[in-house]
């Protein structure tokens, strides 16, 4: 079974605009992770964000936690084409196993 | 730096048939996982090593075998596919389970 579900399922802008894509989850996690995927090819790690923060930045991405949601937020400013891929997240809740999200397409038009 | 190599990149299987996939790390990694990723469910952890000699089953363990008996290998087998086994498959690797996953580019596997 899914931990974490993205919404939305997929995600369409133009060059230069902001991409907000969220995660809800289910359980008490230790750590919320956010992987990139580029077409056929393996995921790529982007941020990690530990249960005790709400927030981290990293370029321009923005990642949000909220525990009481159980929800977190992957922003990215000022989307570039080469941002188009899909975008996961991974709760960390039980030992040793991450367990991923179905993911947001998102698609950025020049 | 290769990172994490799957091999082969493609195969076509037909039922009943077997087959090892071999993934290997060069970042002396302890954990080692292997997903599947099929259209609309994310990715499934199917088994997964926290060390050398060590194997642990995920959330879709059957049908499929593994094994860990050098530290930056990971094998996973099919001894008996079965079209429901048509997949993407990925490896990933990580120092520790709490820190980030590498992953491979994946082995897509069709099997007919």
């Amino acid at each position: 079974s899914q931990q974490g579900e993205e919404d939305p399922q997929a995600l369409s802008i133009q060059e230069g605009e902001n991409a907000t894509m969220n995660c809800s989850y289910k359980t008490s996690i230790n750590n919320l992770q956010w992987y990139r995927q580029n077409s056929g090819r393996g995921l790529v790690h982007l941020i990690l964000i530990r249960s005790n923060e709400r927030e981290k930045h990293s370029g321009r991405l923005r990642v949000t936690l909220d525990t009481s949601k159980k929800s977190s937020s992957l922003l990215i400013t000022a989307s570039r084409a080469a941002d188009t891929a899909s975008y996961f997240c991974a709760t960390d809740a039980s030992f040793q196993k991450l367990v991923f999200g179905t993911g947001t397409r998102l698609l950025v038009s020049p | 730096n290769a990172g994490v190599t799957q091999t082969p990149k493609f195969r076509v299987l037909k039922t009943g048939q077997s087959m090892t996939l071999l993934c290997a790390q060069d970042m002396n990694h302890e954990y080692m996982y292997w997903y599947r990723q099929d259209p609309g469910m994310g990715l499934r952890l199917i088994h997964y090593s926290v060390g050398e000699g060590t194997t642990a089953k995920g959330e879709v363990p059957d049908g499929y075998n593994v094994s860990r008996l050098k530290k930056q290998n990971f094998l996973l087998g099919l001894e008996s596919a079965a079209p429901s086994q048509t997949s993407v498959y990925f490896c990933a690797s990580s120092s520790d389970r709490a820190q980030p996953q590498h992953f491979g580019d994946g082995t897509r596997l069709s099997i007919l």
